[in-house]
């Protein structure tokens, strides 16, 4: 199986700030399609997950656009321009490039 | 809107059987795969099995935890996706979404709890 390892665990930020995430498969995640299945969701405290962004980069509908994806093969990141208080939660990477399909620990966002 | 909707969760003992259900709406059902996902108190999110659709051979894949007794179905005439699961286990308590996949699993359902306990 694929290991998705996120870093931070956690991640304490200051309102109007960057943040970043990242995101390391243990095997490249480029399908024979040659796209890469790697998305990013938010789960907000007791709601379901949310997407965010496809394919390494790719913004989901209503999805701000302080948020991005960028990354390759085997190393991801998201990042978000400028944190607000809604951008809380836990961000996860999930890989469906291979199955079984696989999740990041899950990265915390907090803000100070 | 694209909406899917979980449903059939409850309280099972060990050893039991329980099928869920996801409904869906606001979407062409038969030309989507559907996956299964869970999170179990205060863990992470785990992917639990897929169906393809009908066009790719309604085929499906499961997590080595649930294979051989979990298993997904869908009915494309009432645009519901099944999750039939025996021999439950404690450790199978847990939340599961249901999710539609196009190239990503973009719309998830609230959940439905399942809790496994004698």
């Amino acid at each position: 199986d694929i290991v998705m390892t996120q870093t931070p665990p956690s991640s304490p930020v200051t309102l109007g700030q960057p943040a970043s995430i990242s995101c390391r498969s243990s095997q490249s995640l480029v399908h024979s399609d040659g796209d890469t299945y790697l998305s990013w969701l938010l789960q907000r405290p007791g709601q379901p997950p949310r997407l965010l962004i496809y394919k390494i980069s790719n913004r989901f509908s209503g999805v701000p656009d302080r948020f991005s994806g960028s990354g390759a093969g085997t190393d991801f990141t998201l990042e978000i321009s400028r944190v607000e208080a809604e951008d809380v939660g836990i961000y996860y990477c999930m890989q469906a490039t291979h199955f079984p399909w696989t999740f990041g620990q899950g990265t915390r966002v907090e803000i100070k | 809107e694209v909406q899917v909707v979980e449903s059939g969760g409850g309280l099972v003992q060990p050893g039991r059987s329980l099928r869920l259900s996801c409904s869906a709406s606001g979407f062409t059902f038969d030309a989507f795969a559907m996956s299964w996902f869970r999170q179990a108190p205060g863990k992470g999110l785990e992917w639990v099995g897929f169906i393809r659709s009908k066009v790719y051979g309604g085929t499906t894949e499961y997590a080595a935890s649930v294979k051989g007794r979990f298993s997904i179905s869908r009915d494309d005439s009432k645009n519901i996706a099944y999750l039939q699961m025996n021999s439950l286990k404690t450790e199978d308590t847990a939340l599961y979404y249901c999710s539609r996949y196009g190239g990503r699993s973009d719309y998830w359902g609230q959940g439905t709890l399942v809790t496994v306990s004698s």
